[in-house]
């Protein structure tokens, strides 16, 4: 099966820097890569996507890059705000059943 | 994601009881998920449903069990054979369109 792994596991950051997080995935028939965003004791929240017939997708402040021939993608915020501090998970799906595999997380720190 | 419904918010129930975890969507979605998230960790799926009247098991069922009577209700059975229950449950929905899923507020179970 599917097997995502995710680093780093915490990223502490100055508000206004960039933060990256990377993903690797396994399974090569996977091709759609969603990122969620979850605060403390709430629910994890899309806040963006990516289909393996796009290198990039960017929405505001967040991108997201995939390289399918190296099997990984990341999540790129810039410009950080303390309202970015979270936890930000990556997942992968191979369309099969609409399953999702999660990576393990990052809990991303933006300091005032 | 205001269409999707947990009660309660949480739950506390002694050692060895059953505990039945509602989620509800009016969504109109065929796809509903169960999974289980322990402090700093990421999601892991515990049941599975595509369609009405059946479903399947995730990576961690045992202890789990669930029933899909109805499209828009998807309830999880924590039993006492769940060796350590305690943690937060999500349940998240799939529109069809290959991967997106969105999620439940959650219900947080403690077992003492």
């Amino acid at each position: 099966g599917e097997n995502v792994e995710q680093h780093p596991s915490t990223l502490s950051v100055q508000e206004g820097d960039s933060a990256v997080i990377k993903c690797t995935y396994s399974d090569s028939a996977s091709n759609y890569f969603p990122w969620y965003k979850q605060e403390l004791g709430k629910r994890p929240q899309l806040i963006i996507d990516i289909r393996s017939n796009v290198g990039e997708k960017k929405d505001q402040r967040i991108a997201v890059t995939l390289n399918k021939t190296a099997k990984h993608f990341s999540l790129h915020i810039t410009e950080t705000q303390p309202e970015d501090s979270a936890v930000y998970f990556c997942a992968a799906s191979n369309n099969a059943g609409n399953m999702l595999t999660f990576g393990g997380g990052t809990r991303l720190m933006v300091k005032p | 994601d205001g269409g999707i419904t947990q009660s309660p918010k949480y739950l506390f129930r002694k050692e060895g009881q059953n505990v039945t975890l509602s989620c509800e969507q009016n969504l109109n979605h065929d796809a509903m998920y169960w999974y289980r998230q322990d402090p700093g960790q990421g999601l892991r799926l515990i049941y599975y449903s595509q369609i009405v009247n059946d479903f399947q098991k995730g990576d961690i069922a045992e202890g789990y069990s669930v029933s899909r009577e109805k499209k828009e209700s998807f309830p999880l059975t924590v039993t006492s054979a769940q060796k350590n229950p305690t943690a937060f449950y999500l349940c998240a929905t799939a529109t069809g369109v290959a991967g997106e899923q969105y999620f439940g507020p959650g219900t947080r179970l403690t077992v003492t």
